[in-house]
């Protein structure tokens, strides 16, 4: 089945650096992938949709400047938050689906981002 | 933007014990799909729904696609310990691509 790889699993930086996580489709080609942030006792946030080999789609009030989404092969979507601040820590999910077959999405296993 | 409506918003039951869980919307979808996540990992996909009406088993879960196509239900039968988790409906509309709306999700908690 559709495997969605993602890395780091877990990243603590300090307040002003950046940080870059990846997603990956490890058996399957995805043309699109979705980047999602999830807030303790909260649902998943729809950030992005990142698009192979043009600008990712950004949903409204997500700043595209802060989160850097780049999506240079079709099995790979990198996200940058540029300058972190604490108030970007979060759990920090993709997605993609094999869409040869139609399937669903099946999502990474998500990165806890902490900002300190 | 569409809203899922869903409840309950947790739920403290005895192992054995069947659960019900429904996703309502004010918008139609055409497909509907549930996710269990576990602390600290990704959704992982239980059931999917691509019908109205549409009556779906995975082991002791089943799940419906409502008539109307604005909500759904999944319900879990003989719960185990296992079963702990956070579980999350999603709506599909067939013009947004693959891009899904989330309801706010349903703590199931087991007691042994």
């Amino acid at each position: 089945g559709a495997v969605v790889s993602q890395h780091p699993s877990r990243v603590i930086c300090k307040s002003g650096t950046s940080v870059k996580i990846e997603c990956r489709s490890l058996d399957f080609q995805a043309t699109t992938m979705f980047w999602y942030r999830q807030f303790p006792k909260q649902s998943l946030m729809l950030m992005a949709t990142s698009n192979e080999g043009s600008k990712a789609t950004y949903e409204q009030g997500v700043e595209k400047d802060k989160f850097l989404i780049n999506h240079a092969s079709l099995t790979l979507s990198t996200l940058t938050v540029t300058s972190a601040h604490p108030e970007d820590s979060s759990f920090y999910i993709c997605s993609a689906r094999d869409q040869r077959v139609n399937s669903p999405l099946h999502f990474g296993n998500g990165t806890r981002l902490t900002v300190t | 933007g569409q809203q899922l409506n869903q409840s309950p918003q947790s739920m403290f039951i005895q192992e054995g014990e069947d659960v019900s869980m429904n996703c309502t919307s004010s918008s139609i979808f055409n497909t509907w799909l549930w996710y269990k996540q576990d602390p600290g990992e990704g959704p992982v996909l239980l059931i999917a729904l691509y019908k109205a009406g549409e009556l779906t088993s995975n082991g002791r879960l089943t799940a419906q696609f409502g008539i109307t196509r604005k909500d759904s239900f999944l319900n879990i039968s003989a719960s185990i310990p296992s079963d702990v988790g956070i579980y999350f409906c999603a709506g599909q509309l067939l013009t947004s691509g693959s891009r899904l709306t989330f309801g706010e999700g349903t703590q199931l908690t087991v007691n042994p």
